[in-house]
């Protein structure tokens, strides 16, 4: 079953208004979590590491005050985008390391985001 | 520079027929090596991975992958196809407890009845 819940899974919302989007580890307690961005017919690009109890590290271009990230707890990390315009329209997805080892990564189900 | 190249941007293959897509890397470090499949619209599964050891890999849905450091390569194959492996497929790599991942640009798989 899935060990990584994205929610939600589509949305559509005004230009200006924000977005949040969250990411849940089911199965165990994720101290990172990681956020990437696709944009239709191409690969996924890492946009930052969430950490929990400290700042996101941001990928380079990344705008930190357009990409709020916040992990708050060992089991969720959200991203939330702030007075979104169209060019933020894209399809979201979150995974989580498993500390447990073994390279366990998870991903989430992603969030396609449609600003008009 | 650290990169992944999925040379093969869309594939199509007869359902039963023999599949490979392929994979090169560049990566500084011991490569950790991973396929990923995503449905439309959906996440991403882990075929597989490689960390170390036998460089033949198998993975789920009868899928397998060969990792030859020699050509900096780690190329999925499966035997015989079937219509339900129509997807998305991503190479990634990355570094040992990390998790961050440099991902491919993706082969769409078609398959024909």
């Amino acid at each position: 079953g899935a060990v990584v819940s994205q929610h939600p899974s589509r949305v559509i919302c005004k230009s200006g208004t924000s977005v949040k989007i969250e990411c849940r580890s089911l199965d165990f307690q994720a101290t990172t979590m990681f956020w990437y961005r696709q944009f239709p017919k191409q690969s996924l690009m890492l946009m930052a590491t969430s950490n929990e109890g400290s700042k996101a590290t941001y990928e380079q271009g990344v705008e930190k005050d357009k990409f709020l990230i916040n992990h708050a707890s060992l089991t969720l990390s959200t991203l939330t985008v702030t007075s979104a315009h169209p060019e933020d329209s894209s399809f979201y997805i979150c995974s989580a390391r498993d500390p447990g080892g073994d390279e366990k990564l998870f991903f989430g189900s992603g969030t396609q985001l449609s600003v008009l | 520079a650290q990169s992944v190249t999925q040379p093969d941007i869309h594939i199509t293959v007869s359902e039963g027929a023999s599949l490979e897509l392929r994979c090169n890397y560049s990566y500084g470090a011991t490569p950790y090596l991973f396929w990923y499949v995503q449905s439309p619209g959906q996440g991403l599964q882990l075929l597989l991975k490689y960390f170390s050891g036998d460089t033949l890999v198998q993975g789920i849905k009868g899928f397998e992958a060969e990792f030859k450091r020699s050509q900096s390569s780690f190329n999925l194959r499966k035997p015989s196809v079937h219509w339900s492996d129509a997807a998305e497929y991503f190479c990634a790599v990355g570094a040992q407890n990390t998790g961050k991942l440099i991902f491919g640009q993706g082969t769409t798989l078609q398959v024909k009845p």
